[in-house]
């Protein structure tokens, strides 16, 4: 059965310095992973998808992930945090048949100024 | 904008009692997801359709049923409502199913009273 693992709940940085939310993941093939991410009182969107291309990802507003197979990781990072990035982000897989999303259960991610 | 649109935004209710969530998916998008959201269970899959046909069922409870229409819309039914099944009811829809991305309303806020 797939499953992901998101180490931190809560993740505290200032605005200007980089930013690591960590996720690994249980799969017993090379699974599909997304991060997800929801700000307060919103939907989710979508942040950026692997899907067995480029192990490295970039996604929207400067985020990127690596996917590491060998650790079964697929942390997501940015260089610089911003005050609009406070939010809370889902690392999430999918099974290749039905398609359905299997998520974590979230980081919060605050930005201090 | 994801363009699933999602009706009520907000739902009150008594327990004991039946609703009813709608779901329009983007336009050209076959599959419809529903997720449900709660603080103690995260976010959880409940059930896809493709195409008005179920696909695959997650942690669905007997009392909540759903179905998709001829044109595509999806209603999530919820019926003998107890306190615990307040929460954020999300849809999401994609092309097709599999390792397609997933776009995601803004939810339905279901509170049970």
């Amino acid at each position: 059965a797939q499953s992901v693992t998101q180490l931190d709940s809560h993740v505290s940085v200032s605005e200007g310095t980089p930013v690591l939310l960590r996720c690994n993941y249980s799969s017993s093939y090379s699974p599909s992973l997304f991060w997800y991410v929801q700000h307060p009182n919103k939907g989710l969107q979508l942040l950026l998808k692997y899907t067995s291309a480029a192990t490295l990802v970039k996604g929207i507003n400067g985020f990127e992930a690596e996917f590491k197979k060998s650790e079964t990781s697929f942390h997501l990072t940015k260089p610089s945090a911003h005050m609009s990035d406070a939010a809370e982000y889902f690392c999430v897989v999918t099974p290749l048949v039905s398609g359905n999303l299997i998520f974590g259960k979230g980081t919060k991610l605050s930005v201090k100024p | 904008d994801s363009g699933v649109t999602q009706t009520p935004k907000h739902l009150i209710t008594a327990t004991g009692q039946r609703v009813t969530l709608r779901c329009s998916p983007r336009s050209g998008d076959l599959s419809v997801y529903w997720y449900q959201q709660s603080l103690d269970q995260g976010l959880q899959f409940l059930i896809q359709y493709y195409n008005g046909e179920e696909r695959a069922k997650g942690n669905i409870l007997e009392r909540f049923s759903a179905q998709q229409f001829p044109d595509l819309h999806s209603e999530l039914n919820l019926s003998s409502l107890e306190l615990g099944d307040s929460a954020l009811y999300f849809c999401a829809s994609s092309a097709a199913s599999g390792e397609d991305t997933q776009y995601f309303g803004p939810g339905t806020r279901l509170t049970v009273l």
